[in-house]
């Protein structure tokens, strides 16, 4: 059965204390690994997608890198507009395509 | 941002009524999603659309009925709302099948069943 799972669940970060969130995953035949970002009371927002083991991607203070177990999401020196829930995504299984979320990591900046 | 509106924002309602959901795109986008969001949960998929009457069921769909007459609408309905149908509930649209691209999320319905 595919697994994800996001840690921690909840973060609390000084404005430009320098961090990562983990995204681990189980799967069969990934297609593609991508991160969301949700902000209280709206859709999850697309931010990267990842396919193939050692794929950075980066955008302002966020950077997104993948292995064949784990991704990981670093957030540089951030401020308290990057606080949200950052939501994970595994795409399997060729054929029968398939989504699977992990339950996400809330970040809150503190100014 | 993406053309999706989701009708209505917030509703209330009792065990046992129907009770119909809409997402509506304006980007002519082939694939649509239902998912609904609870705690300790990832976002789980209910339904989901290729086409115009081309719909199929996702991880979660006991209880939810959808129907796409037209590209643009994608209605979710629950024949008989019970408590534990309580929940956010997101459409999403891709140009592609799922997992391959991108997906475009609507603001979400919070439905609560009472």
């Amino acid at each position: 059965e595919d697994q994800v799972t996001q840690s921690p669940e909840a973060l609390r970060l000084q404005e430009g204390e320098s961090s990562s969130l983990n995204c681990s995953y189980t799967v069969s035949g990934l297609r593609g690994l991508f991160w969301y970002r949700q902000d209280p009371g709206k859709g999850p927002e697309f931010l990267f997608t990842l396919y193939s083991a050692g794929e950075e991607k980066e955008k302002e203070r966020l950077k997104a890198t993948l292995t064949k177990k784990e991704s990981f999401l670093h957030i540089t020196a951030p401020k308290p507009e990057d606080s949200a829930t950052y939501l994970c995504a595994v795409g399997t299984n060729f054929g029968n395509e398939k989504l699977t979320f992990g339950t996400g990591t809330r970040l809150t900046i503190i100014p | 941002d993406a053309g999706i509106t989701q009708s209505p924002r917030h509703k209330v309602t009792e065990t046992g009524t129907p009770v119909t959901l809409r997402c509506h795109q304006t980007e002519n986008h082939r694939y649509m999603y239902w998912y609904r969001q609870d705690p300790g949960h990832g976002l789980r998929l209910i339904h989901y659309s290729y086409g115009v009457k081309d719909t199929d069921k996702g991880e979660v769909s006991d209880g939810y009925s959808v129907s796409r007459s037209k590209t643009e609408d994608f209605l979710l309905t629950l024949e008989s709302a019970t408590s534990s149908q309580t929940s956010v509930y997101f459409c999403a649209i891709s140009t592609s099948p799922l997992g391959d691209e991108k997906l475009f999320f609507g603001s979400g319905t919070q439905l609560s069943v009472l």
